[in-house]
């Protein structure tokens, strides 16, 4: 089974409606990310969270929200999807460790997310 | 926003040669640098990690880091057409968030 899971994997919505990407996990990581890719624009961050209480915004926030369920659970909410909100979305995890020691990010499937 | 800069490429390169990928970035503090490959319309996946200074080998790849460039490539030899994909170059941020580049397409040919 996949360590990092992302539902739906594909949605086709219209402009204004809500819409909500799940993503879990079974590696047992804290820390959770999701992105949105663009061509040309590479991984931008939306946001991010260090455990179920900690919830950051990251380089793109504005138009989304999360929820952090549970340690193995991190939700991405678009209130009112626009146009401009389709694009491919990871979500990612990692280990709860900082300092000077590397740590690496693992990512979901992704969702292809299209808004028309 | 800390910077980290591709050539998007395509990097064009014929089976069996060394295929040089390079990135820079612009936050001279950074201390953790990463490769991902990701193949059309699949997730990014973790290939190699540079800390230090100098090279890193891990079979066909290569990482090289300097620091005092703030300059990071990636070397793969003996390109395979299996090794066509995007590369991405990401810098670790405080706080374990990564910073990518918009990466650089590879095509090997057969």
């Amino acid at each position: 089974d996949a360590d990092v899971t992302q539902t739906p994997r594909n949605r086709i919505t219209k402009t204004g409606k809500r819409i909500m990407l799940e993503c879990s996990q079974t590696k047992g990581h804290d820390r959770m990310y999701w992105y949105r890719q663009d061509p040309g624009l590479g991984l931008r961050l939306i946001y991010y969270s260090f455990d179920v209480k900690d919830i950051n915004k990251g380089e793109i926030s504005d138009g989304y929200s999360v929820s952090r369920q549970a340690q193995a659970k991190f939700s991405l909410s678009l209130e009112s999807a626009i146009p401009n909100q389709t694009a491919l979305y990871f979500c990612a995890t990692s280990d709860n460790a900082d300092g000077g020691s590397p740590y690496e990010q693992y990512f979901g499937p992704g969702t292809r997310l299209t808004v028309t | 926003q800390k910077e980290v800069e591709q050539n998007s490429g395509p990097l064009s390169v014929p089976e069996g040669a060394i295929a040089s990928l390079n990135c820079t970035y612009s936050d001279r503090v950074s201390q953790s640098f990463f490769w991902y490959r990701q193949y059309s319309g699949k997730s990014p996946e973790l290939i190699m990690s540079i800390y230090s200074n100098g090279d890193k080998e891990d079979g066909r790849f290569t990482a090289q880091l300097n620091k005092a460039s703030q300059y990071v490539s990636l070397l793969i030899r003996d390109s395979q057409p299996s090794d066509s994909a995007t590369y991405l170059c990401a810098v670790k941020e405080y706080g374990n968030k990564l910073v990518f580049g918009a990466g650089t397409i590879l095509r090997v040919k057969s």
